[in-house]
This record gives structure tokens, C-alpha cells and sequence, in this order.
């Protein structure tokens, strides 16, 4: 059972290039959500989704957009990375019993983007 | 809006004394408190949850966490600390109607010293 998995660990990107932070889990979690962390900031929430097909804003959405096509993978994309976007980015996901939402949170292993 | 305060970024403790990691909460209503560890270059991992019920919660690695509603509260605890302790340790919180996501503090790093 492999839980949350995030591709890739690393990368550095050029201001203005773009890509995408995979995220996969094999859990069946319908929650599912991406955090990036910085030093002294805790974790702040950019996106997430509660199923396929449906997703929403976090506290920080700006430069970021995220689909949910399968209830497996929630990718992250960022359109034309900026240096403000230097950060560890982690993905989340959670199993939502009836009436509870979301429950606790399993983390990937996180993704160090440097943007120069 | 919902939020969290860690008031020490980080706490000092030598190996075999108790440890406290405070954690006050700001929220409508009654909340949803979590305790999380990060280890160096790793995800967070769960420690525990208040749900309802009974205000001292025990959860894994012997930590426990006091609710206190009174003073909004939801401090760590571990009778003996270990060196293996040491990580950074975040409190979150969430509303419990609706669709409300989890806010977490900004963290505290818990140094155990042997």
C-alpha cells in the first residue's frame, strides 16, 4: 500500500515556465488537497477537492490550478512559475465518513520547487 | 475564520522530562483538533484527533493532548520525553459544520536533548 505518492521530489523551473506536481493515493480517499509549507508560515491550503469532478479554493490559490478527473490523482499546475512559488509543496488526502469532513490527513513525501 | 496559534516556535526539553507543546484554536462553534509531527524531509504524520467525548486524548508515541474549552486549548503532552521526539510538531483546527478545511498553526520544533 504505497498511500500518497508526489512526483517529483525536486525541481527547479525559469520565472515563467510551467508544470505540474503530480499527486496519486490508492487509498479510495475522496478528500484530497495540496498545502505548500515556508519557513515560519506553518501550512497554508491552496487547493482541494471532495471527488472527482469537484474542486475548490484554499487560502492561497492564486498562481496554481488543479483538476480531479479520477478519484485517484489530483495534479497541481502552475502556469508561469514565479520565485514567490519557492516552496515545499505537500499533497493530502482523506477518507470521509458519513457526516465527518475531512477526517485526518495522509501526506505525500512532499515536492521542493525552486523557481529561479 | 478559523485559526491556530503555536505562541513558542520552539521548545527545549531534556531527554526523560515531561513536554508541553501549546496549541489555542480560534473557531465558530465547537472544533476538530489535530496534532501532526514532521520529521526532517518527510511528510506530516498523524498524531492525534478531539473529536468529542472525553478531553484528554491519548494518541500515538505515548503524546497526549488536553481539550480545554474554557481557555481554548489543545496543548501536547508526553510524560518522559525521548530524543526521537525531536521534530516539528503543528496543531490544526476545523469547524465541524459544513464543508470546512483544516487550518494548521506554523508549527513548533521540539528539541529533546540527552
Amino acid at each position: 500500500n504505497a498511500g500518497v505518492t508526489q512526483t517529483p521530489k525536486f525541481q527547479v523551473l525559469k520565472t515563467g515556465q510551467s508544470m505540474t506536481l503530480q499527486c496519486a493515493q490508492d487509498m479510495n480517499h475522496e478528500y484530497m488537497s495540496w498545502y505548500r509549507q515556508d519557513p515560519g508560515m506553518g501550512l497554508r491550503l491552496i487547493h482541494y477537492s471532495v471527488g472527482a469532478g469537484i474542486t475548490d479554493q484554499g487560502e492561497v490559490p492564486n498562481g496554481y490550478n488543479v483538476s480531479r478527473s479520477t478519484t485517484e490523482d489530483f495534479p497541481l499546475r502552475l502556469l508561469s512559475a514565479a520565485p514567490s512559488q519557492t516552496s515545499v509543496y505537500f499533497c493530502a488526502s482523506s477518507y470521509t465518513p458519513t457526516g465527518e469532513f475531512p477526517g485526518e490527513l495522509f501526506f505525500g513525501e512532499g515536492s521542493r520547487l525552486t523557481v529561479l | 475564520a478559523q485559526s491556530v496559534a503555536q505562541p513558542e516556535d520552539q521548545v527545549n526539553v531534556a531527554e526523560g522530562n515531561p513536554l508541553t507543546v501549546k496549541c489555542t484554536y480560534s473557531v465558530s462553534g465547537n472544533p476538530y483538533l489535530f496534532w501532526y509531527v514532521q520529521y526532517p524531509n518527510r511528510g506530516l504524520q498523524f498524531l492525534l484527533k478531539y473529536i468529542t467525548g472525553d478531553n484528554l486524548v491519548k494518541g500515538s508515541y505515548g503524546f497526549e493532548a488536553e481539550f480545554n474549552k474554557s481557555q481554548t486549548s489543545f496543548h501536547l503532552k508526553k510524560p518522559s520525553a525521548l530524543v526521537s521526539d525531536s521534530a516539528l510538531y503543528f496543531c490544526a483546527v476545523r469547524e465541524r459544520s459544513g464543508y470546512s478545511t483544516l487550518t494548521f498553526g506554523k508549527g513548533t520544533m521540539l528539541l529533546v536533548s540527552p
